[in-house]
């Protein structure tokens, strides 16, 4: 099976533009998970999306979103970017059957950086 | 807010030493994750505990979890250079959500 993809790998912006950046999770896997890790702040959870529907949030501000298609490819938004936003967004998917314990699978991560 | 606490935050070790980490919760999780991230790369999972006072091999990586849930370590006998990199423990709850803690980099010298 191939694993988790993320496009793009690298995406520089700059201040007040919106990105927006795809997971494709391994197949058959409904859970999808999105992840900020930056240096000061290390691995922080955004969001998980599962069979379409935000299931569990993080604490970010609104200008994160996020979304799920029928395939269970997913995709997330930030607008307005600010400096701090700058980080290495990762995907994780699952194939979730509401264990807490359930193996995620990480993508290599989409680097963002924000000039 | 469930926090995790991971020490040390660095390491650099020669090749053969011995090292633990360690990784504190002020919560209990329903579980903890290990898992280890390479450069340009996302965090593999290394091992799951569940059970309070469980221990779990892998290979020269010794698992612990606290016998009260709330913390746990790594330990790696003879050290090698491809074990560098950075270590993550993650606590589960709330069904996929991880509580990460800050890391460990670890670096081993031949």
């Amino acid at each position: 099976k191939a694993g988790v993809t993320q496009t793009p790998r690298y995406l520089i912006k700059t201040r007040g533009q919106q990105v927006t950046l795809s997971c494709s999770p391994i197949s058959g896997h409904r859970s999808v998970s999105w992840y900020q890790q930056t240096p000061g702040q290390g691995l922080q959870f955004l969001f998980e999306y599962f069979s379409e529907t935000q299931r569990n949030k993080g604490n970010f501000p609104g200008r994160f979103s996020g979304r799920q298609f029928s395939n269970s490819r997913s995709e997330m938004n930030v607008s307005t970017l600010e400096l701090g936003d700058s980080a290495l967004y990762l995907c994780a998917s699952s194939n979730d059957g509401g264990r807490a314990a359930d193996t995620q699978y990480f993508g290599p991560g989409t680097r963002l950086t924000v000039l | 807010t469930q926090l995790l606490e991971q020490s040390p935050q660095f390491l650099s070790i020669q090749e053969g030493e011995n090292l633990t980490v360690y990784c504190n919760s002020s919560s209990v999780f329903s579980s903890l994750q290990w898992y280890r991230q390479e450069p340009g790369e996302g965090p593999v999972l290394l091992v799951t505990v569940v059970t309070g006072g469980e221990v779990k091999k892998l290979k020269r990586l010794t698992f612990q979890f606290g016998d009260a849930r709330k913390d746990s370590s790594l330990h790696i006998t003879a050290a090698q250079p491809g074990d560098t990199g950075l270590y993550l423990c993650a606590g589960v709850w709330a069904g996929n959500m991880l509580t990460f803690g800050g890391g460990t980099r670890l670096m081993v010298k031949p």
